[in-house]
């Protein structure tokens, strides 16, 4: 079965605070693939990241970074210097199973950040 | 990627009435997906849209309620039917411009409330 678990309902942090979102996974495929989206409050999904299961480089962009270990299942993401504009909720899912167009999304993490 | 738009943005309907939603992508894209997300959930895969051929329907959704068009490769409709307060929610359209492996690609939303 397919499964992503985001534990962190919701996270607040002070501007220029660094923060971690958590995203465990699960699935006994090899080859699946891992995303992040992000949710601001206008309610358009924004792509960030798309990391297949033979890849477990972490990727950093900008204050945004990813760290993938296949090891302990998890696909976390961690802003660096947060600014308000990052407050949204960030969703990880999984492309994984018979069904490869099908997206198993995690309950989402809403991130507040405050000036 | 593909640059998706929806019609309505938003509306507020009365029980027992339908409604359409359009998806129009500005490329051609392989695959169209429909999402509903409810007020401070995470997305549901409603079905997936392919040209030329019936929709695929989730567990939980079926055609009578929700049925979906798909005429050409850059424009897709999701009609919610015999509405009612429980259909209050945000549908996304996404696209897949390449194949069951790809990246999806969301639309920015259709605010549906019914009253």
């Amino acid at each position: 079965a397919q499964k992503v678990t985001q534990a962190q309902t919701e996270i607040s942090v002070v501007e220029k605070e660094d923060v971690t979102l958590d995203c465990v996974y699960e699935t006994r495929d090899t080859t699946y693939y891992l995303f992040w989206y992000k949710q601001p409050p206008s309610g358009e999904l924004v792509f960030l990241i798309r990391r297949n299961s033979f890849d477990e480089q972490n990727e950093i962009s900008g204050r945004y970074s990813w760290n993938f270990q296949k090891s302990t299942s998890s696909f976390n993401f961690t802003i660096t210097a947060s600014q308000v504009v990052d407050s949204a909720v960030y969703f990880c899912a999984l492309k994984s199973g018979y069904n490869f167009n099908k997206f198993y999304f995690g309950s989402g993490t809403k991130l507040n950040v405050k000036p | 990627s593909a640059v998706i738009s929806q019609k309505p943005s938003r509306d507020i309907c009365q029980r027992g009435t339908s409604l359409t939603i359009q998806c129009q992508v500005d490329s051609q894209v392989t695959m169209m997906f429909w999402y509903r997300q409810q007020p401070g959930q995470s997305l549901t895969l409603i079905a997936t849209a392919n040209q030329g051929s019936e929709a695929t329907y989730e567990s939980g959704f079926v055609i009578d309620k929700f049925p979906i068009s798909r005429p050409n490769l850059t424009f897709s409709t999701l009609t919610v039917s015999n509405m009612s307060p429980e259909d209050s929610s945000i549908y996304l359209c996404s696209v897949s411009e390449t194949g069951s492996t790809d990246t999806q690609y969301f639309g920015p939303g259709t605010r549906l409330t019914v009253l």
